[in-house]
């Protein structure tokens, strides 16, 4: 079936630092979803990218989709302790979502 | 509006006993999907509900069913409880057309 893999499963930074996630499919996808979950929270969605080669940003996010729609990123610059979580990306194909294991984020003020 | 709100919040259950979850919806939405998330891992996709009918299923064997009532709100039960069904079970609600999703507080379930 269907799988999505992200890396790494733990990062360190200090405050002020970037980060970098990566999230990879075993099969193309129509759109892929990243979601924040907070420590004890529940995930919240932060955007979708749909198109090939799409790029978008939020303040200090930006997120990529891959020019064959089977891998995304998420980026983040200048970490602030706000950043703390897991970043889920999460594949859809067929309305149902695939999570990856998620990039769990500690920031070191 | 009270976005997706989860009943209840902890439950602590036996093996071999029975649990339902229950979930509303966001206001306005139709589409239910129920999620287990297991201590340091992704949700894993266990059904979605749409018209009162299921209309993807994980994979998740029978002993996980559902329901959707025409209110959109929708139960989740577990027969025959294993100890591996210990997890955090979230309730995801989104609109017609629409590709977001909401995600409610979820029920974090012990099974003992």
């Amino acid at each position: 079936g269907q799988q999505v893999m992200q890396i790494p499963q733990y990062q360190h930074v200090q405050e002020g630092e970037d980060f970098t996630t990566y999230c990879n499919s075993s099969t193309t996808l129509s759109n892929i979803q990243w979601y924040k979950q907070r420590p004890g929270g529940h995930p919240v969605f932060l955007i979708q990218l749909v198109k090939s080669g799409e790029v978008k940003k939020q303040k200090r996010l930006t997120f990529q989709f891959g020019e064959a729609k089977k891998n995304s990123s998420l980026h983040i610059t200048a970490t602030q302790t706000t950043d703390v979580g897991t970043y889920f990306c999460a594949g859809s194909n067929t309305g149902k979502l695939i999570f990856g294991q998620g990039t769990t984020l500690q920031v070191k003020p | 509006d009270a976005g997706v709100t989860q009943s209840p919040t902890h439950l602590i259950k036996t093996r071999g006993q029975q649990v339902t979850l229950r979930c509303s919806p966001k206001s306005g939405h139709d589409t239910v999907s129920w999620y287990q998330q297991a201590l340091g891992q992704g949700p894993q996709f266990i059904f979605q509900y749409y018209e009162e009918e299921e209309r993807q299923r994980g994979n998740f064997p029978d002993r996980f069913s559902g329901h959707q009532f025409p209110n959109y709100s929708s139960e989740l039960n577990v027969n025959a409880l294993l100890l591996g069904d210990s997890a955090l079970y979230l309730c995801a609600s989104r609109g017609r057309g629409e590709t977001e999703a909401f995600f409610g507080q979820g029920t974090r379930l012990t099974v003992v």
